[in-house]
């Protein structure tokens, strides 16, 4: 069945690069999204790919798609304070599936 | 701020009890999908809405139904509520399901919790 795969925490040190990884299922999924979750707040979509790109770069952010391994990748570069959230994965095919979320805690 | 509002913010209910929830999207955006975010889980697609008509289901019972309205707004209802369905309930609009890059708009969501 379809689903997305996330690790679930990552600490990075203010000013470093972090790189979020996700895992997908469904082959046939034709858009991949990163969204962001502040606590209380709903999501925001930060990026997304189409699928048969390897890689878009938007300011700070640069996805990475790898579709033979289907291994999607968010690398922020100099990661700030405001980056502490959680970032969630999702694929599409018919409907959006979302992983469950990497906690990005940034180190002083 | 994304355009989207929902309300109420928290709402406590009893098992068994029905509940009503609300969103108001973006004007000119003709699709509302529901999700349900339980605590540490990412949202899971309860249904999808596009205008006025059912456009989509995920695995939920039939108990979890929606209504979408001319003016933009829409409505997810609960029956029989049981203690699982205790979650952060989000809705996001977009302008239809066929735009190629399908971006979505959420709101804040609702926290219900069934005691």
């Amino acid at each position: 069945g379809e689903d997305v795969e996330q690790s679930l925490f990552l600490s990075v040190r203010e000013g470093d690069s972090s790189v979020i990884n996700c895992t997908y299922t469904d082959s046939s999924s034709t858009y991949l999204y990163w969204y962001k979750q502040e606590p209380g707040a709903g999501l925001q979509l930060l990026t997304y790919i189409f699928s048969n790109m390897d890689m878009k770069q938007d300011q700070r952010l640069t996805v990475l798609l790898n579709k033979k391994d289907k291994h999607l990748s968010l690398r922020i570069a100099d990661t700030q304070t405001g980056d502490s959230a959680i970032y969630f994965c999702a694929e599409k095919d018919d409907k959006i599936i979302f992983g469950k979320g990497t906690r990005l805690h940034i180190l002083p | 701020e994304t355009g989207v509002t929902q309300s109420p913010t928290h709402l406590i209910k009893t098992r068994g009890q029905q509940v009503t929830l609300r969103c108001s999207s973006q004007s000119g955006h003709n699709t509302v999908s529901w999700y349900q975010q339980a605590l540490g889980q990412g949202p899971q697609f309860i249904f999808q809405y596009y205008r006025e008509e059912e456009n989509g289901r995920g695995n939920f019972p039939p108990r979890f139904s929606g209504l979408q309205f001319p003016n933009y707004s829409s409505e997810l209802n609960v029956n029989a509520l049981e203690l699982d369905d205790s979650a952060l309930y989000l809705c996001a609009s977009s302008i239809d399901p066929w735009t190629a890059s399908y971006e979505q708009y959420f709101g804040p969501g609702t926290r219900l919790t069934v005691t």
